[in-house]
């Protein structure tokens, strides 16, 4: 079965700690998304990255940080900097890249709670 | 700018149709239709593209208006399962960067 999956489904951070959110699809999608999503809220968007080896930064990027090494793969770590990461956290991809025709699967969907 | 979605929250009962607005500041490329249920993944309804061209599921109908900038989702005859958090995204420019902003939401809940 095709799809996003996000790791873990639930995690708590201390302050102070650095946290890294995974992401993995398997559907061959160029285009990979974070999000950000607060409770009664839309979605706002931290990195994307078109082609492995390339990312852009979103409309909330400070205190984040990504990597995609990998067609398959775009972590997001959550570092110490990140004020107030309590959070839903949305990875999304879209087949193409470089286009906004394509409707954008998302997965399930990471809760983060800084303790 | 994130794009004004309208309105906030509706209640039907099952039969009864809905329309949800989404409109931008700026010119728009494409505009995007999704649904959430509560703690689980948005669920692409439909895109719509400048120039008329859309594509998603059947029995979602939605419009797109160019010159107001707006898009707007049509739900007829609402069935229970249309319950939910409807958001629009929208894709601005060229539309080449694959990168959408997300309207506020709207909550839709259907009643027996």
């Amino acid at each position: 079965d095709g799809g996003i999956t996000q790791s873990p489904k639930y995690l708590f951070r201390k302050e102070g700690q650095n946290v890294t959110l995974s992401c993995e699809q398997n559907l061959n999608h160029d285009a990979m998304y974070w999000y950000r999503q607060d409770p009664g809220q839309g979605l706002r968007l931290i990195y994307y990255s078109q082609i492995v080896n390339d990312f852009q930064k979103g409309d909330i990027a400070e205190g984040y940080s990504v990597s995609r090494e990998k067609k398959e793969s775009f972590p997001l770590t959550v570092t110490s900097a990140q004020k107030n990461p309590t959070a839903f956290y949305l990875c999304a991809s879209s087949i193409e890249a470089f286009s906004s025709y394509n409707e954008q699967f998302f997965g399930p969907g990471t809760r983060l709670t800084v303790l | 700018q994130q794009p004004v979605q309208s309105p906030q929250a509706v209640i039907l009962r099952e039969g009864e149709d809905a329309v949800i607005n989404c409109s931008s500041s700026k010119a728009l490329y494409s505009v995007h239709w999704y649904r959430q249920k509560h703690g689980e993944a948005p669920v692409f309804l439909m895109i719509l593209l400048k120039g008329g061209e859309q594509k998603g599921h059947e029995k979602i109908s939605a419009s797109f208006n160019e010159k107001k900038q707006q898009s707007s989702l049509y739900l007829t005859a609402s069935q229970l399962s249309y319950s939910g958090t409807y958001f629009c995204g929208t894709a601005h420019g060229s539309g080449n960067t694959g990168k959408l902003i997300f309207g506020q939401g709207t909550t839709l809940q259907v009643k027996p």
